[in-house]
């Protein structure tokens, strides 16, 4: 099965903090995603990478970076933690092409305070 | 400019029901629309995914109906159970190696 790991599930930080959010996946994919979900606004991309040390940017991409140093890991920096980066964050995986299934991790949810 | 519109927002449907949820887009070069399903806590998995040149998928209870010339498709799913209910999100893409784009989720629950 495939496994997707966001490390951390529930982070409570303060305004202004460095935040880091980890995801591992285990199943050789090319394709990484961070995705922010809200009630009522679904799923947005926040930055996506199809390759080691690539990235692109997604449609909310403000306020967030990602480092992707190795194929299997894709990390989402918050570079200064704001009240309106509280969300439910989640990573997914897939290989590359249109058509092939995305794999989601369990999400994290952060809450700045 | 939101690309794939999804409604109802959310659902209440009588168990034993068929439970309807429809998208629709506007981008003529999405080719790959698929239905992705979360429980609480827990991230989405795909359910059901069509390619345009069929007009219907079925798989178990689910089915999706895709209409191309009115650019939309819709989630049928059929007696619906309550371990049914959860939030469903329609997506589309375009060939070749680009994001999904979703629908904004629709919380279905399903009542005994």
């Amino acid at each position: 099965d495939v496994k997707v790991t966001q490390s951390s599930r529930y982070l409570v930080k303060r305004t202004g903090e460095k935040v880091f959010l980890e995801c591992v996946q285990d199943m050789d994919h090319e394709n990484m995603f961070w995705y922010r979900q809200d009630p009522g606004l679904g799923l947005r991309l926040i930055y996506f990478s199809y390759d080691v040390k690539m990235k692109e940017k997604g449609d909310i991409p403000e306020g967030y970076s990602v480092s992707r140093e190795k194929k299997e890991r894709f990390s989402l920096i918050l570079e200064s933690a704001s009240t309106n980066q509280t969300s439910m964050y989640l990573c997914a995986s897939s290989y590359p092409g249109g058509g092939n299934t995305i794999y989601f991790g369990e999400g994290s949810w952060l809450t700045v305070v | 400019q939101q690309q794939v519109k999804q409604s109802p927002q959310s659902l209440i449907v009588q168990k034993g029901g068929i439970s309807i949820i429809n998208c629709a887009y506007e981008n003529t070069a999405f080719d790959y629309f698929p239905w992705y399903q979360q429980f609480p806590g827990k991230g989405p998995a795909l359910l059901i995914a069509i390619r345009p040149d069929v007009s219907e998928k079925k798989e178990g209870r689910f089915t999706i109906s895709f209409n191309k010339s009115a650019k939309q498709f819709s989630l049928h799913i059929m007696d619906s159970q309550p371990g049914d209910s959860a939030t469903y999100f329609c997506a589309a893409s375009i060939a070749g190696n680009t994001p999904l784009v979703f629908g904004k989720g629709t919380r279905l629950s399903v009542i005994a």
